[in-house]
């Protein structure tokens, strides 16, 4: 069965830097999203992609954070100056009618 | 503002039993309402999707119902098993739209089956 997934599984760096995470969504799917999850809490959107372009962003989704979608196959979103409190999963997500979810990335900022 | 609520405490059940778990919202009128699976550490996993105009849906031992007037829906497991042990997750889309919208989640209820 195909599946989203998700490199790295576990990331940490440090506060002020650059992150990258990448996302491989189902082939034949049009839309994609990103999602976070602070540990003990709800998960909570980020942003959605279709045709190339940002669709929707969330009010968290700030001037910090960036997606691309730099070929046919991969999905990623750009964290440029990591704070303290950007550590949480980040699930990406695509779609055709109902989203699939990858297994998340531990974005761990010290 | 739009508000999901899922009863934040864990539901323990035995195994072989009914769990119904809740979702209430306020401020909304959503197209749809989905539920999903999280188990620790993982992605959540799609469930079931019930629509406005359906009361009632079910998937195997799984059975979903959409109340728009009392703005509730109730996710039932049959004869439940260890193995359904998980957080589940009220999910709606965000502006209430029909179409691809993104999700926005309520805080999910943890279910534990006791063998």
């Amino acid at each position: 069965e195909p599946e989203v997934t998700q490199t790295p599984s576990h990331q940490v760096t440090q506060m002020g830097q650059e992150v990258i995470l990448r996302c491989v969504p189902i082939s034949n799917h049009l839309y994609f999203y990103w999602y976070r999850q602070i540990l003990g809490q709800k998960v909570e959107f980020l942003v959605s992609f279709y045709n190339n372009e940002i669709s929707e962003k969330s009010e968290i989704f700030d001037d910090q954070f960036s997606v691309e979608r730099p070929d046919g196959s991969n999905f990623t979103l750009k964290i440029r100056s990591t704070k303290l409190e950007d550590s949480a999963m980040y699930f990406c997500a695509s779609s055709e009618k109902t989203q699939y979810f990858g297994p998340g990335t531990r974005l761990l900022v010290l | 503002s739009q508000k999901i609520e899922q009863n934040s405490e864990a539901l323990n059940i035995q195994e072989g039993k009914t769990a119904t778990l809740t979702c209430n919202y306020t401020n909304y009128s959503p197209a749809y309402l989905q539920w999903y699976r999280q188990d620790p550490g993982r992605g959540p996993v799609f469930l079931l999707l019930i629509r406005e105009n359906e009361k009632e849906k079910r998937k195997e031992r799984l059975k979903v119902t959409f109340d728009t007037t009392l703005k509730q829906s109730l996710f039932h497991i049959t004869a439940s098993q260890p193995a359904d042990s998980a957080t589940y997750l009220c999910a709606l889309p965000l502006g209430g739209g029909t179409g691809r919208r993104a999700l926005t989640f309520g805080s999910g209820t943890r279910l534990q089956v006791q063998p």
